[in-house]
Parts: C-alpha cells; structure tokens; sequence
C-alpha cells in the first residue's frame, strides 16, 4: 500500500544510452512531480504535471522527458546519459497543486542513477 | 542560485535537550513554508509547515517559526529524541508555483 513508488530503486548505465524511470502515485492526488537531488544535496524541480498537463519545465536538457500516461503515473524518460546526470531522481505527489492555498508533497523513495 | 539556503549541513544535540534547525531565504515572495525530513533510502516526509500570515506553528514536538522580516525560518523540535536524528530540509514556494529546497540539515540526537 505504498504511497508513491518509484522504479527502478538503483539505475547503473553506460553514457549514450536511454533509460527510464517509473512513477505512480495511489492518493488519487491531482499533482505530480519530477526532483532532481545533485551532489550537494539541493532537491531541484525538473517537472510538474496537474492532472496529466504539464505546468511546470524548469530549465533542464531536452533529453529529459516526462510522460503522464494518466493522473496516477508520471514516468521520466533520459535520452543520452551523460556523466553528469548521475544524482538521485524524487518523484512526488501533491492533492491540489497550482493554485491551492496550502498543500504538501508526498515523496517516493528515489531512485540513484549512475552513469558510467 | 538558491533562494532557500540552510547553512548549517549538521547539527548533534542530545536526547530530551532542543534542536533548532535554521533556513534562510532570499525571495520576498515565498508565501508557503515547509519542513521536511528524510531517512537514508527514504524520500523525504512531510513535517510541518506554516503560512506567512503566521509567524509561528506548532504541532506536538515540532514548532516552526517565521520571522518574514529577516527572511528565516527555524524549526524547534523539543525534547529531542534518537528518532529524530535524519536530514530535515526547508522548503518555500509562492503561488504554489514551484517548491525550492535547501540542501538539508543532518540531525543526530545521541542517546
């Protein structure tokens, strides 16, 4: 009964290649979220989607793309891994997002990239 | 440029004394505080959070305070406990456009 789960739990891989990372989310929340966690600890927002429509695109390389099959799921697609996107990947969840008064986010556990 | 600063990486207290964790933040605008905490291998967890027309809330153990004038948020955990040892980190957002986070306070309360 986990409340957001993300797969895989670690990502080991070469440079060059394409991988993707799995989230979904049980609360029935509207909002959903893409963080990226560098090697000093800042937990950065990539993306945001309400309700399967993209709100938020922080300035982050075309090879990153989200995709939000349905309210419950929003999976993050790398395109050609460099060394540098090696860090942790938080996916999030919150009930209302934009334009609430108040409002929290619900974490998965992450998921540590590396790229060799 | 990180608009949500925390600038202490560690803090040791011992059990049943105060923690205070402190959180700078440089845009006036941040309307929504947050604190999070976050165990090995976990994400982080909701802790507790205040609005800015308030300067203080309290919730059991846990109080945040808000001094909107010199921009800083501090969280009072009392007593301090062994379970409390984790990272907590702050986080603001207006609008609830985007939320920015700080890179975190490692806790340890020894027993």
């Amino acid at each position: 009964d986990t409340a957001v789960s993300q797969t895989p739990k670690y990502l080991v891989t070469q440079m060059g290649n394409d991988k993707s990372i799995k989230c979904e989310q049980n609360l029935g929340h509207d909002t959903m979220y893409w963080y990226k966690q560098d090697s000093k600890k800042f937990l950065k927002i990539m993306f945001s989607y309400n309700n399967k429509e993209l709100i938020i695109n922080e300035t982050v390389p075309n090879r990153f793309s989200p995709k939000s099959p349905d309210k419950a799921h929003l999976n993050l697609h790398i395109n050609s891994l460099e060394l540098g996107d090696s860090a942790v990947y938080f996916c999030a969840s919150s009930p209302r997002g934009r334009g609430s008064s108040t409002d929290t986010q619900y974490f998965g556990p992450g998921t540590r990239l590396t790229v060799l | 440029d990180q608009q949500v600063k925390q600038n202490s990486p560690s803090l040791s207290v011992q059990e049943g004394r105060i923690s205070i964790l402190n959180c700078d933040y440089t845009n006036s605008m941040f309307d929504y505080f947050l604190w999070y905490k976050k165990y090995p291998a976990e994400g982080p967890t909701f802790l507790i959070s205040i609005s800015s027309i308030k300067d203080k809330n309290e919730d059991g153990r846990f109080t945040v305070f808000l001094n909107k004038s010199a921009k800083h948020l501090s969280l009072h955990i009392v007593p301090s406990q062994p379970g409390d040892s984790a990272v907590y980190f702050c986080a603001a957002s207006y609008n609830f456009n985007k939320f920015y986070f700080g890179s975190g306070t490692k806790l340890n309360v020894k027993p």
